[in-house]
């Protein structure tokens, strides 16, 4: 099975910058992706890494490290709106995806 | 970007009644479609992979007679959930890909209530 961990809750203020870790371990590895999951809507896609380094899309980035089964979203400029669930995901051998328990995050003012 | 269309966005069913929803990609055509279980504050729990014109790949503890899948064609699976309780209650969310290479899109997801 798979094992993906990241941290339960964060909560920063408008304008900072927030780190969201997340840990795997997969049978085989094709993939990881951070999704934003408002309450009670579908995730939508954020990122994609499948190489080890950082992928910058705007104001946010995420970072793999495929020897380490680690990998990290960044968020910068937060704003109130960026207040969601951020679920990791890793694709395995088998090409299934896999998620996180998802880490909330609170933005205030 | 790819759009997957699910429907219903809500139901509620009596016990013992079966639902069916439908998960269709909309502007691709889709290989293999997941269906996940999300429950309060929980995860997206794989339930099963189906790959079009074969039998869906069922995880481990997911009843494959209650949980009927069907990928007849490239745009279309459909997840009927039969003889529902109200344990069955949950957020049902499909998703779609049109290859092992490409992410997954995700429909907008049907909360399921059973009464």
């Amino acid at each position: 099975g798979q094992n993906i961990d990241q941290p339960t809750e964060m909560t920063a203020t408008e304008g900072a910058i927030v780190q969201i870790n997340c840990t795997y371990q997969t049978s085989g590895f094709n993939g990881l992706f951070w999704y934003q999951q408002h309450a009670g809507e579908a995730p939508t896609f954020l990122s994609y890494n499948v190489l080890d380094g950082l992928e910058e899309k705007g104001r946010f980035s995420s970072f793999l490290s495929r020897s380490k089964g680690y990998s990290y979203l960044l968020l910068k400029e937060l704003q109130m709106k960026d207040s969601a669930s951020y679920l990791c995901a890793v694709r395995d051998g088998d090409y299934k995806l896999s998620f996180g328990a998802g880490t909330t995050v609170t933005v205030r003012a | 970007g790819a759009v997957v269309s699910q429907h219903p966005s809500w139901v509620i069913c009596k016990s013992g009644t079966s639902v069916k929803i439908e998960c269709r990609s909309l502007d691709f055509q889709a290989t293999t479609m997941f269906w996940y279980r999300q429950f309060p504050k929980q995860s997206l729990m794989l339930m099963a992979t189906s790959n079009e014109g074969s039998k869906a790949t069922y995880e481990q503890g997911v009843e494959k007679d209650k949980f009927l899948i069907n990928h007849a064609s490239l745009t279309l699976s459909t997840l009927t959930v039969t003889s529902a309780h109200p344990e069955d209650s949950s957020f049902y969310i499909c998703s779609a890909t049109t290859g092992r290479t490409t992410e997954a899109f995700f429909g907008q997801g049907t909360r399921l209530t059973v009464v």
